[in-house]
């Protein structure tokens, strides 16, 4: 069955931590993985990955694919409490199908 | 706004009732999708539509019926629901069915009562 599992489920840390969050996947026909940040509402695009070990950079977020062991993970570098939010990881296999991951909920405190 | 607009934005409803929910793209996007995403679980996909033909339905209970009249609109009809259909409903498109440009929208939050 094509999963996604994401880890840890929900963190708590301060200013100016650094947080990585991890993004496994079992899926079939892959084709690329993409990130999201969801604050209140709507997910909002951070990332899509498709080739191993290019990482991709914005501002204090990076990210990176595995796709030999099959991972992904997000990093936070400084973090800020406007970084706090459900970072979810999604799977796109070549048949457009998307897994969803159950996301990481991330508590930055002041 | 991210370019996919829902309306309601709340919905409350009674399990006799029946109500639409609406989702609309300005993005010139060619496929729309809608979601489930109830508490502690993972996003649920319910309907695929890439030039207002259904190409996906994930096994969604019949309560549950979609209608995308033109690419740009999308409906969710609801008739019958269950106290556990209580959830938020995200609506998304992108440019294809290659994924790119994948926006949600804000959702609708709803409470069947």
């Amino acid at each position: 069955e094509d999963k996604v599992v994401q880890s840890p489920l929900s963190l708590v840390v301060h200013e100016g931590d650094t947080v990585t969050l991890n993004c496994s996947y079992e899926v079939t026909n892959f084709r690329s993985l993409l990130w999201y940040k969801q604050e209140k509402k709507a997910p909002t695009f951070l990332f899509m990955l498709t080739s191993s070990g290019i990482e991709k950079k914005s501002g204090r977020l990076s990210s990176i694919l595995d796709k030999k062991e099959l991972f992904s993970i997000l990093n936070i570098t400084a973090t800020q409490t406007g970084d706090s939010a459900v970072y979810l990881c999604a799977v796109i296999n070549n048949f457009n199908k998307f897994y969803f991951g159950s996301g990481t909920k991330l508590n930055v405190k002041p | 706004e991210t370019g996919v607009t829902q309306t309601p934005r709340h919905l409350v409803m009674g399990m006799t009732n029946k109500k639409s929910l609406k989702c609309e793209q300005h993005l010139g996007h060619n496929a729309m999708y809608w979601y489930k995403q109830s508490a502690k679980k993972p996003l649920e996909l319910m309907f695929v539509y890439n030039f207002k033909e259904q190409t996906e339905n994930n096994s969604v209970p019949s309560r549950f019926s979609p209608e995308c009249p033109n690419s740009s609109h999308l409906f969710l009809h609801l008739h019958t629901l269950q106290p556990e259909d209580s959830a938020l409903y995200l609506c998304a498109s992108s440019q294809d069915m290659q994924g790119y440009g994948y926006t949600f929208g804000s959702g609708t939050r709803l409470t069947v009562v």
